[in-house]
């Protein structure tokens, strides 16, 4: 049984530059999670999918950030035209059902220029 | 709104002390998840326990252990006998009831644990 993997694991980029970071879930996890850690916080929610339904996202997903599921299995988060502020980690988790334990993968760090 | 206070940001203890990590939490849902992870140096989030709003009954897992209070809002973690490999930063979060299920997460605690 193989854990949430996220790729790539480290990514610096010049701020202007788009990113896209991928998510592949425990398998048969019908949830999708993504969260974002800055140094000395706790993770802060962005969105969430259902299979291949985005449910919600949270106000500090802007409209340069699009995350997508598109076949309910693994996911992708896109940030366009990153800004220094968007240097964090990024973390995915992944849940069987509505309230049930969420598992985190090991996180892609993102450091902007 | 919700919120997770981890009041106690940094914690220094030497090998086989025990000790005692405070979350305390604020929330208006009846329905509600309390969980602990563990976020080590390599930077994973590792869970530890998971607790609903129904069920008080305090937990041990080997030298971890839980103990939940409703009536002061409190989800505390007390290791026991603690190791150098305990060393990590911990984690209290919440999740909501019935509208949704984001984890709301403390600002976490650091513990370093020395030999």
């Amino acid at each position: 049984d193989t854990g949430v993997s996220q790729n790539p694991r480290h990514k610096i980029t010049k701020r202007g530059q788009n990113v896209t970071f991928r998510c592949d879930p425990i398998s048969e996890h019908n949830r999708l999670y993504w969260y974002r850690q800055t140094l000395g916080q706790g993770p802060e929610f962005l969105t969430y999918f259902q299979n291949e339904a985005q449910l919600e996202k949270s106000r500090l997903l802007s409209d340069r950030f699009s995350a997508e599921r598109p076949k309910g299995s693994f996911s992708t988060l896109e940030i366009q035209r990153t800004e220094q502020g968007d240097s964090a980690m990024y973390l995915c988790a992944s849940s069987l059902g509505n309230q049930e334990t969420q598992y985190f993968g090991p996180g892609t760090r993102l450091l902007v220029l | 709104a919700q919120k997770v206070t981890q009041a106690q940001t940094e914690i220094s203890v030497v090998e086989k002390e025990d000790v005692t990590l405070d979350c305390v939490y604020e929330t208006r849902d009846t329905t509600y998840y309390l969980f602990w992870y563990k976020q080590p140096p390599s930077g994973e989030l590792v869970f530890l326990i998971r607790r609903n709003s129904f069920d008080e009954q305090n937990e041990i897992s080997g030298r971890y252990s839980w103990n939940f209070q409703k009536s002061t809002s409190s989800f505390n973690f007390t290791i026991t006998a603690s190791q150098v490999v305990d060393s990590a930063v911990y984690f209290c979060a919440l999740s909501r009831g019935e509208a949704g299920t984001a984890l709301i997460f403390g600002k976490g605690t650091t513990l370093s644990v020395s030999s």
